[in-house]
C-alpha cells in the first residue's frame, strides 16, 4: 500500500540554524500538507499546498517558513532561522483529489538547541 | 479559530471491555476522521465520516459523524492489548477557504490491561 514517506526520521540542530525537511506524498495525491506536533500535545496545522502554492496557512507558518515541491516528487519544509520554540514533530500529509481524506507520514523529529 | 473538544483525555481499561471517546465542536465540519498515534509515530487513519449521520464500522471499530455535524463519537469494542494508543479525532472542511484544513482535538490516550 503507498505510503507518505519523510526524511530524516530525526534532526537534532542549533537555534538560528537553517532545516530542511522533506516529505514524499503518495504519488497520485494533489493537495499537500505539514503539521506540527509539540511533544504531549495535539496535532496543529501549519501549511496547505495544491497546484505549487500555498492554499491556507496558519499563524505559526511564519516568515521563517517555506514550503516547496521541487520536483514531481518531494515536498520540503524549511525552516530559515530555528527557534528553540520550533522543537517538535513536524508530519506530512497527502490528499487524494475529491475525498477529504489524509494519509500522514511518520514524521520527522526536530530538536533546536 | 475552530475548536475540538474530544474527551476523555486518558482511559484505562481491562483487556474484552468496549471503548467509547467522542469530540465535539462549537462549529461545524463536513468531515470527520479518526486517528490512531503510536508513539514516535504519525497518525494512521482509522474511519472516514463524509456525511452527517453517517455511521461507519472498520474492525472492531465504529465512528458516527452526528447530525449536527458538531460532533463525533469512536467506539472500540472487545478492546485488545495492541488497542493501546492516542487516538484523534479530526475535523475537516474542504471548500470555501480552507482546502482541506484538518482541526485536530487533543486526544485520548488509551491503555488496555491484559
Amino acid at each position: 500500500e503507498p505510503e507518505v514517506t519523510q526524511t530524516p526520521s530525526h534532526q537534532v540542530t542549533q537555534m538560528g540554524q537553517e532545516v530542511i525537511l522533506r516529505c514524499v506524498p503518495i504519488s497520485n495525491h494533489l493537495y499537500f500538507y505539514w503539521y506540527r506536533q509539540i511533544l504531549g500535545q495535539k496535532v496543529e496545522f501549519l501549511v496547505s499546498f495544491y497546484n505549487n502554492e500555498i492554499s491556507e496557512k496558519s499563524e505559526i507558518f511564519d516568515d521563517q517558513f517555506s514550503v516547496e515541491r521541487p520536483d514531481g516528487s518531494n515536498f520540503t519544509l524549511k525552516i530559515r532561522s530555528t527557534k528553540l520554540e520550533d522543537s517538535a514533530m513536524y508530519f506530512c500529509a497527502s490528499q487524494k483529489p475529491g475525498l477529504e481524506t489524509q494519509y500522514f507520514g511518520p514524521g520527522t523529529r526536530l530538536l533546536v538547541l | 479559530g475552530q475548536q475540538l473538544n474530544q474527551s476523555p483525555q486518558s482511559m484505562f481499561i481491562q483487556e474484552g471491555e468496549d471503548v467509547s471517546m467522542n469530540c465535539t465542536s462549537s462549529s461545524i465540519f463536513n468531515t470527520w476522521l479518526w486517528y490512531k498515534q503510536d508513539p514516535g509515530e504519525g497518525p494512521v487513519l482509522l474511519i472516514a465520516l463524509y456525511k452527517a449521520g453517517e455511521l461507519t464500522s472498520n474492525g472492531r471499530l465504529t465512528a458516527q459523524f452526528g447530525i449536527t455535524r458538531k460532533d463525533s463519537f469512536l467506539n472500540i469494542s472487545a478492546s485488545i492489548p495492541s488497542d493501546v494508543g492516542i487516538y484523534f479525532c479530526a475535523g475537516g472542511n474542504a471548500g470555501g477557504t480552507s482546502y482541506g484544513k484538518l482541526t485536530f482535538g487533543q486526544g485520548t490516550i488509551l491503555t488496555v490491561h491484559p
